[in-house]
């Protein structure tokens, strides 16, 4: 089995400051990682994932992740946040084999304040 | 590229009305999911379709019924509306094979109020 704990469930961030949103996981086998994002009234978007290869991963807007195996994280950053980042933010974890289900977890409001 | 279509987007019903959520997806993908979203709870999985003809549980399915009626769309049914069911549903869709790598396709998500 396989979980997801993001350990802050609201950040408030001033505009042009950096922000880190925290992912912890647990999985007794290989993972692939994921970070969605959630603008108000609307669906989820893959922000980016980690599948294999490098552990710092880039997705759009300007957010990175980085994969530490040893102290399972995966934690999203962005060295300077705009308005328009304002949203909710999901971290997940796929496990192994043919299944693959992916685990959410319970989400991290950021605002970003003028 | 429509990706995955859900109706409708919005729905207000009285307890005890029945209804159906619908969607459907143009990616040829096998797998279909239906989620709830409710504040401080994330994403939980009510039902799911790995494949055409096949449908299983998820965490919450108490209440819902689902048809997959063809490999394009997969249908959410609640028989007898709650309000504990007030919330916003999610269907989402997943490749197979060696492309799955466990990452889901969202629609923009159905907003169902239960009075």
């Amino acid at each position: 089995a396989q979980s997801v704990t993001q350990l802050d469930s609201q950040v408030p961030v001033f505009e042009e400051a950096p922000v880190e949103l925290r992912c912890n996981y647990s999985s007794s086998v290989s993972v692939y990682l994921f970070w969605y994002v959630q603008y108000p009234n609307q669906g989820l978007q893959l922000l980016l994932k980690y599948l294999s290869g490098s552990t710092l991963v880039k997705g759009i807007n300007g957010f990175e992740a980085e994969f530490n195996k040893s102290q399972t994280s995966f934690h999203l950053r962005k060295p300077s946040v705009h308005i328009s980042d304002t949203a909710e933010y999901f971290c997940a974890v796929s496990g192994s084999g043919s299944a693959r289900q992916l685990t959410f977890g319970s989400g991290t409001q950021l605002t970003v304040l003028p | 590229n429509a990706g995955v279509t859900q109706t409708p987007k919005f729905q207000v019903l009285k307890t005890g009305q029945s209804m159906t959520l619908q969607c459907a997806q143009d990616m040829n993908h096998n797998s279909m999911y239906w989620y709830r979203q409710d504040p401080g709870m994330g994403l939980r999985l009510i039902y799911y379709s790995a494949s055409e003809g096949t449908t299983d549980k998820g965490e919450v399915p108490n209440g819902y019924n689902v048809s997959r009626l063809n490999k394009r769309e997969f249908s959410l049914r609640l028989e007898s509306a709650a309000p504990s069911q007030t919330s916003v549903y999610f269907c989402a869709s997943r490749r197979q094979g060696e492309l799955n790598t466990g990452e889901l396709f969202f629609g923009e998500g159905s907003r169902l109020t239960v009075l």
